[in-house]
């Protein structure tokens, strides 16, 4: 069974300051997928941004990018010029469907605060 | 279409009675998921749906839960003689093959189980 982990369970940055949340993941398959997901309070959950693993190039939508290192089995993800509206609890999400699933696998998440 | 919509948005019931949940998906995607978030958690996978087909279920989804999703359209996940461990976010997404796996997730049923 593939486990997803986010070490930090809290974090805070300055409004216009990057960020890097981290997220390791454990999985035998070789094709699968790497999403982060954002909840913000009282507010449903949108996608961020995704990562397909056969992929070399990480992943960037906007201010969001990540640093996926497959060998490492580490996807974090880096917020620059942090703003306000990113306050949010930040999911990291595995699905493989390699296996013929297409479950998503979420790690516990990191609360992540912006101050002004 | 505005995404994915739940109804009710909170449940409050005692134990012992039984729940019913419906989620509607986007119109034109053929997969649909339940998962459920305990305060604290990340969402956690309970079963899934292609078009109308159950094609997995997790161990937690115990013989308490049953989930339906008729004509592959909407579906519905009862909880039969809930119990208090059952107070939880109960989530739907969905998502369709050509959208690079994205699941779209509704704002969810809050469940009180007193």
């Amino acid at each position: 069974a593939q486990t997803v982990t986010q070490s930090q369970p809290e974090m805070s940055v300055q409004e216009a300051e990057t960020v890097t949340l981290s997220c390791t993941y454990d999985t035998s398959e070789s094709n699968y997928y790497l999403f982060w997901y954002k909840q913000p309070p009282s507010r449903q959950m949108i996608l961020v941004i995704r990562q397909e693993a056969y992929k070399q190039q990480n992943a960037t939508e906007n201010r969001f990018s990540v640093n996926f290192q497959k060998a490492a089995k580490s996807f974090s993800l880096k917020i620059s010029d942090s703003q306000l509206g990113d306050t949010a609890m930040y999911f990291c999400a595995f699905m493989g469907p390699g296996a013929g699933s297409y479950q998503l696998t979420f790690g516990k998440g990191t609360k992540l605060s912006v101050i002004p | 279409d505005t995404g994915v919509s739940q109804d009710p948005r909170h449940k409050i019931t005692k134990r012992g009675q039984n729940v019913t949940f419906r989620c509607d998906p986007i119109s034109e995607h053929n997969r649909l998921y339940w998962y459920r978030q305990t305060l604290g958690q990340g969402p956690e996978f309970l079963t899934y749906f292609q078009n109308e087909a159950q094609l997995e279920k997790s161990r937690l989804l115990s013989d308490r839960f049953s989930a339906e999703r008729p004509k592959g359209s909407f579906s519905t996940l009862e909880i039969q003689r809930t119990e208090q461990g059952d107070s939880a976010m109960y989530l739907c997404a969905s998502s369709s093959p050509g959208l690079g796996n994205e699941q779209f997730f509704g704002p969810g049923t809050r469940l009180t189980v007193l």
